[in-house]
């Protein structure tokens, strides 16, 4: 069975362009969630999708936004990139619905975004 | 104001002894807790969870306990493998509104354990 499949593995971008980053989660999970992770802030929530809607968002500011296609594939877009928007860029999917956690999360290996 | 901790960056232990990775939250609120493996160039891994009407779930070599009056949660790993050398990450999950699908989920930094042969 695969597992959850995040395109590209490595990017690198200027300050002020935007990217967009792919998963696919894993067949028949319909829930994926995005997270950011970096040295100083750790692993932080980003969004989660849910049957083609943003159900949960985390603290984030609007420039971060996703979606998500009736294959639930899901992207997310990053806008006007900063410095600081270098980090490893995580997915995973569920079985479960949001909020069931009782059914865990499958993370893909990540987008590595670098901004000079 | 980091709301999930985990004090210790870093833990050593011998090969077939206890594990403990321990985690802290200030959020009376938080109603489900989760470990995460994480090893390099990997997505994390979802090992254990617990919901906070529990004391304690275990999984094979894997229990986590939870104090709510303290605010403070475990995972022990026994016996420790060399394997099981990776990061760490607890989180906590709080309901937002009144439905049942909206929550806010918050990780601690992380803890690195090594586990030597």
């Amino acid at each position: 069975k695969a597992g959850v499949t995040q395109t590209p593995r490595y990017l690198i971008k200027t300050r002020g362009q935007q990217v967009t980053l792919s998963c696919s989660p894993i067949s028949g999970h319909r829930s994926v969630s995005w997270y950011q992770q970096t040295p100083g802030q750790g692993l932080q929530f980003l969004f989660e999708y849910f049957s083609e809607t943003q159900r949960n968002k985390g603290n984030f500011p609007g420039r971060f936004s996703g979606r998500q296609f009736s294959n639930s594939r899901s992207e997310m877009n990053v806008s006007t990139l900063e410095l600081g928007d270098s980090a490893l860029y995580l997915c995973a999917s569920s079985l479960g619905e949001p909020g069931q956690f009782n059914q865990p999360q499958h993370f893909g290996d990540g987008t590595r975004l670098s901004i000079l | 104001d980091q709301q999930v901790k985990q004090n210790s960056p870093s833990l050593s232990v011998q090969e077939g002894r206890i594990s403990i990775l321990n985690c802290d939250y200030t959020n009376s609120m938080f109603d489900y807790f989760l470990w995460y493996k994480k090893y390099p160039a990997e997505g994390p891994t979802f090992l254990i969870s617990i919901s906070s009407i529990k004391d304690k779930n275990e999984d094979g070599r894997f229990t986590v306990f939870l104090n709510k009056s303290a605010k403070h949660l475990s995972l022990h790993i026994v016996p420790s493998q060399p394997g099981d050398s990776a990061v760490y990450f607890c989180a906590a999950s709080e309901r937002m509104g009144s439905g049942g699908s909206n929550y806010k989920l918050t990780f601690g930094k992380g803890t690195l354990l090594t586990v030597n042969p």
